[in-house]
C-alpha cells in the first residue's frame, strides 16, 4: 500500500491553464505538506496543513492555492500557469509537524 | 533563518569503501535532524532521525551523528554498495518547518 500518493505523476500543460495536483495519505497523519523542488534539486516548502488548517504558507504566488477537504488529502491548485512553475512538486505527511515526514513520489509539472 | 549545507555535492567511490557525508546547519535550535535518500522517480525515503537530545542513530550499515553545538551532522555509510547510489539529503526540523539541505549525489561503482 502506498503511504503518500500523488496524482498525476507527470503533467504537461500550456501556459495560462489551471491545473490541480492531488495528494492522499493513508497513514493517519495530522500534518501534510507541499514542497517544490527547484532546478538545483533543492526542496522548498510551500504549504503545510495540520488537521485541515493552514499552518505554513511560504512566499509563493497567490496563483497557488492548497485545498484540504479532510486531513488525509491536500490538493494543490495552480491558476494561470507560467513557465517558471515547471518543477517537481512533492507532497508529504507527518504525524506531527516536526516528526519524520513521508513523501510521495513527486509530480513533474512541465509548462510549455 | 536556517540554512543547511551538504558537502560534498557529489561523490563517486568504488564498492566497499566506507563513506562520510557531511551536513552543516546555521541555527542550532533544531528539534531533530533527518537523513533521506532520493532515488530518481521514487521520491524520498527517510533513513535516520536524530532527536535534538540524541547524539547518534544507527540503522544497519548507516550511522548518523549530531553535534548541535557545532551545527554539524554526519552520515556514515559502511561497506558501500552500488545500491547505495542515490542523492542523500540532510533535513533539519525547526519549529514547524523542514529545511532541506543541498544534497550529496553518491555513486558507488562495482
Amino acid at each position: 500500500d502506498t503511504a503518500v500518493s500523488q496524482t498525476p505523476k507527470y503533467l504537461v500543460t500550456q501556459m495560462g491553464n489551471d491545473k490541480s495536483i492531488k495528494c492522499e495519505q493513508n497513514l493517519g497523519h495530522d500534518t501534510m505538506y507541499w514542497y517544490k523542488q527547484d532546478s538545483k534539486k533543492f526542496l522548498k516548502i510551500m504549504f503545510s496543513y495540520n488537521n485541515k488548517e493552514l499552518i505554513i504558507n511560504e512566499t509563493v504566488p497567490n496563483r497557488f492555492s492548497p485545498k484540504s477537504p479532510d486531513k488525509a488529502h491536500l490538493n494543490l491548485h495552480i491558476n494561470s500557469l507560467e513557465l517558471g512553475d515547471s518543477a517537481v512538486y512533492f507532497c508529504a505527511s507527518s504525524q506531527e509537524a516536526i516528526q519524520v515526514a513521508f513523501f510521495g513520489q513527486g509530480t513533474r509539472l512541465t509548462v510549455v | 533563518k536556517q540554512e543547511v549545507t551538504q558537502i560534498p555535492a557529489a561523490l563517486s567511490v568504488p564498492e566497499g569503501e566506507n563513506l562520510v557525508l557531511n551536513c552543516s546547519f546555521t541555527d542550532s535550535a533544531i528539534y531533530n535532524l533527518q537523513w533521506f535518500r532520493q532515488d530518481p522517480g521514487k521520491g524520498l525515503t527517510s533513513l535516520l532521525l536524530i532527536q535534538s537530545s540524541q547524539r547518534e542513530q544507527t540503522s544497519g550499515r548507516l550511522n548518523a551523528s549530531l553535534d548541535k553545538s557545532s551545527g554539524r551532522s554526519t552520515l556514515y555509510i559502511a561497506a558501500s554498495q552500488p545500491g547505495d547510489s542515490a542523492t542523500y539529503l540532510c533535513v533539519s526540523s525547526n519549529t514547524d518547518k523542514l529545511i532541506f539541505g543541498t544534497g550529496t549525489r553518491l555513486q558507488v561503482f562495482p
